[in-house]
C-alpha cells in the first residue's frame, strides 16, 4: 500500500497569513492526489483533485501543487471558517489510502 | 441536488453483523462507483471499498476483506455495506461517499459503536 505522510501535525497560524501543508507519498502517485478538509463533526469536503485543481464552489485562496512524491495545499490568506483537519488522498493504486491529517488552528 | 443520506447510529454486540445504508439523490445512480470510507476517532481515514451500482462490481481494501460486504439495490437508488464478526476494532464512524476523480459528496457518517 502507499504510505501518505503529512506534515507538520499541527499547525496554528494567524488571520491573514499564507499557510502549506506537506503531503508525502512512499512512491510517485503520478499526481494522483487530492485534498479533503473536515470541520468538526463534519464528513470531510473535497477542496482540490488531480493535484492542483480546485472543486467547484471551494474559494479561490486554496491552491494545491506538487508532483512525483511530494505534494503541498496552500492557503494563501487564512480565514477563521479554515480551521478543520486536512488530509491527502492518493488514488494512483488501490487501496485508495490518507495521510493522518494537519489539524489547522488560528493563533 | 446530490445527497447521501446514510442511515442512523448502530449499538451492536461483539461477535454480531451490522447492516449500514447509503440512499442516493439527485443524480443517476448507476453513474458513479459508490466508497465506503472508515474513521476511528481522532484517526485518519480508511478506504474500505467500492462498488460499481450499475454493474455490482466491487473492489475491496484487502485490510477489509472479510470483514465488509459491499451491495446495492438499484431500485431504490441505496447502496448497503454490511460488517460482520464485529470487535471493539470495528468502533467507528463509517462514511459512503461518491466517487468520481475525488470522494466529492459524501454521507453524513454513520457511528458504529461495538460494545459488550
Amino acid at each position: 500500500d502507499i504510505q501518505m505522510t503529512q506534515s507538520p501535525s499541527l499547525l496554528s497560524a494567524s488571520v491573514g497569513d499564507r499557510v502549506t501543508l506537506s503531503c508525502k507519498a512512499s512512491q510517485n502517485i503520478y499526481k494522483y492526489l487530492n485534498w479533503y478538509q473536515q470541520k468538526l463533526g463534519e464528513a470531510p469536503k473535497l477542496l482540490i483533485y488531480y493535484t492542483n485543481s480546485l472543486q467547484t464552489g471551494i474559494p479561490s485562496r486554496f491552491s494545491g501543487s506538487g508532483s512525483g512524491t511530494d505534494y503541498t495545499l496552500t492557503i494563501s490568506s487564512l480565514q477563521p471558517e479554515d480551521v478543520a483537519t486536512y488530509f491527502c488522498q492518493q488514488y494512483n493504486s488501490w487501496p485508495f489510502t490518507f495521510g493522518s491529517g494537519t489539524k489547522l488552528e488560528i493563533k | 441536488q446530490v445527497q447521501l443520506q446514510q442511515s442512523g447510529a448502530e449499538l451492536t454486540k461483539p461477535g454480531s453483523s451490522v447492516k449500514i445504508s447509503c440512499k442516493a439523490s439527485g443524480y443517476t445512480f448507476t453513474s458513479y462507483d459508490i466508497s465506503w470510507i472508515k474513521q476511528r476517532p481522532g484517526q485518519a481515514l480508511e478506504w474500505i471499498g467500492a462498488i460499481n451500482p450499475g454493474s455490482g462490481g466491487t473492489g475491496y481494501n484487502e485490510k477489509f476483506k472479510g470483514k465488509a460486504t459491499l451491495t446495492v439495490d438499484k431500485s431504490s437508488s441505496t447502496a448497503f455495506m454490511q460488517l460482520s464478526s464485529l470487535t471493539p476494532e470495528d468502533t467507528a464512524v463509517y462514511y459512503c461517499a461518491r466517487r468520481i476523480i475525488g470522494f466529492d459528496y459524501w454521507g453524513q457518517g454513520v457511528m458504529v459503536t461495538v460494545s459488550s
